[in-house]
């Protein structure tokens, strides 16, 4: 069966400065992935998506990146973290069209 | 691009009363419609979904109906329980290719007692 990992699951992290959150997926191959960023009480952000290895389209233009270094490994990174960075980040995969199946997520507080 | 509208943002029921939320979507070729549920705190969950060549799907005390002429479907809860109380999330895929989900803004359930 399939399993997708975040890390860590939560993170506090002064304003200014660096982020790196993981997301692996096991049991599949060529999974599509995604990033989402959830504010408190609020809905799914998209904020990028991957179909392969290296392909990262990016859907809301803000100081965060993508990277795609491994088939299954998805990667969201920011060099200098804003306030409104906080929130809660969501890593999810897809077998085929549509499924989404999300990871545990991680909490980042911005201070 | 696709929207999807979903209403209510709230809704409180009594424990054993159904609860129905509704969404409608604007690409007249979207073709998956999914819900998932989120605890607080947690990851949202699919719970059940429908593709566009069903009309109604059924998992317990789920369902899900899809009214393509109208472009509106609607998740519907029977018997609620404590454990129900959850945000509840509709989502659309857009046809014409593509696998990003278009989410609606939520619907938070609360079952009381």
């Amino acid at each position: 069966s399939q399993t997708i990992h975040q890390w860590p699951a939560t993170l506090v992290q002064p304003v200014g400065s660096p982020l790196s959150l993981e997301c692996t997926v096991e049991g599949t191959s060529n999974p599509n992935l995604y990033w989402y960023r959830q504010a408190a009480g609020r809905g799914l952000q998209l904020l990028f998506y991957s179909v392969g290895i290296g392909q990262i389209s990016s859907e809301v233009p803000q100081n965060l990146s993508a990277s795609r270094p491994q088939d299954r490994q998805f990667i969201l990174s920011s060099k200098k973290l804003l306030l409104s960075d906080s929130g809660f980040y969501l890593c999810a995969w897809s077998p085929r069209v549509g499924e989404q199946y999300f990871g545990p997520g991680t909490r980042l507080t911005v201070t | 691009g696709e929207n999807v509208e979903q209403h209510p943002s709230t809704l409180s029921v009594q424990e054993g009363d159904s609860a129905v939320i509704k969404c409608t979507y604007s690409d007249s070729a979207s073709n998956y419609f999914p819900w998932y549920k989120q605890e607080l705190g947690k990851r949202p969950q699919l719970i059940i979904d429908i593709r566009s060549n069903v009309g109604e799907k059924k998992d317990q005390r789920i369902a899900v109906t899809l009214n393509k002429t109208a472009k509106h479907f609607s998740l519907h809860i029977t018997e609620t329980q404590p454990e129900d109380s959850a945000v509840y999330f509709c989502a659309s895929t857009p046809g014409g290719g593509g696998n990003k989900l278009t989410f609606g803004t939520g619907t938070q359930l609360k079952v009381e007692l």
